[in-house]
């Protein structure tokens, strides 16, 4: 039964093209996060849901667009995908607003 | 600034062997304190959560501690095995906004 999960582990595709991670959790959590791993391993918030309202919208390109059908699903969407948005996404859910998270094992985006 | 630094970056010990990962942060309001622990293509798993008026806490084999007036923590991990080989990551959590920030991790390699 897992917490968090996300679809696909991996994925590589070419410059220019759009594609979607999706993310499920099935904690009854409110909040819904996506995170993006850099090389270094510094983990950096992008966006957060709380009931389906977007409440964190950090400095990320617009190609970027998360949309949450319901509170336990927070999709990404990435357009035009570029050469720098290699890294691992991962997805997070909480009980809400300042309670831990739970992750998800995360997805590797490979663009070439 | 609000920032999170953790040291060592990597760290190689026997197994066996104790080890201890230090984290400062200059986070302000401080809210709580979380070390995590993210092994090799996984998301990060809780270990400890810390408040404001504790100091220490275990978990197993891992004890945090915190000292609130220089802003620095630590995780102790005793009696090391293989499979504490994974990043640690230091998250400190602000009272108002619901911000969250992550140190850079410290890569811990357990060797036989």
């Amino acid at each position: 039964d897992t917490a968090v999960s996300q679809t696909p582990k991996y994925l590589v595709t070419q410059m220019g093209n759009d594609k979607s991670i999706k993310c499920e959790q099935n904690l009854g959590h409110d909040t819904m996060y996506w995170y993006k791993q850099d090389s270094k391993k510094f983990l950096k918030i992008m966006f957060s849901y709380n009931n389906k309202e977007l409440i964190i919208n950090e400095t990320v390109p617009n190609r970027f667009s998360p949309k949450s059908p319901d509170k336990a699903h927070l999709n990404l969407h990435i357009n035009s995908l570029e050469l720098g948005d290699s890294a691992v996404y991962f997805c997070a859910s909480s009980r809400g607003l300042g309670y831990g998270y739970t992750f998800g094992s995360g997805t590797r985006l490979t663009v070439v | 600034k609000n920032q999170v630094e953790q040291s060592p970056q990597s760290l190689i010990i026997l197994e066996g062997k104790n080890c201890t990962l230090q984290c400062n942060y200059t986070v302000s309001p401080f809210s709580n304190l979380r070390w995590y622990k993210q092994d090799t293509g996984r998301g990060p798993v809780s270990l400890t959560i810390m408040t404001f008026s504790e100091n220490t806490k275990s978990n197993g084999r891992y004890t945090a501690t915190l000292d609130a007036d220089t802003k620095q923590s630590s995780l102790h991990i005793t009696a090391s095995q293989l499979s504490d080989s994974a990043s640690y990551i230091c998250v400190v959590s602000t009272k108002t906004g619901n911000q969250f920030y992550f140190g850079t991790g410290t890569s811990l390699t357990v060797i036989p």
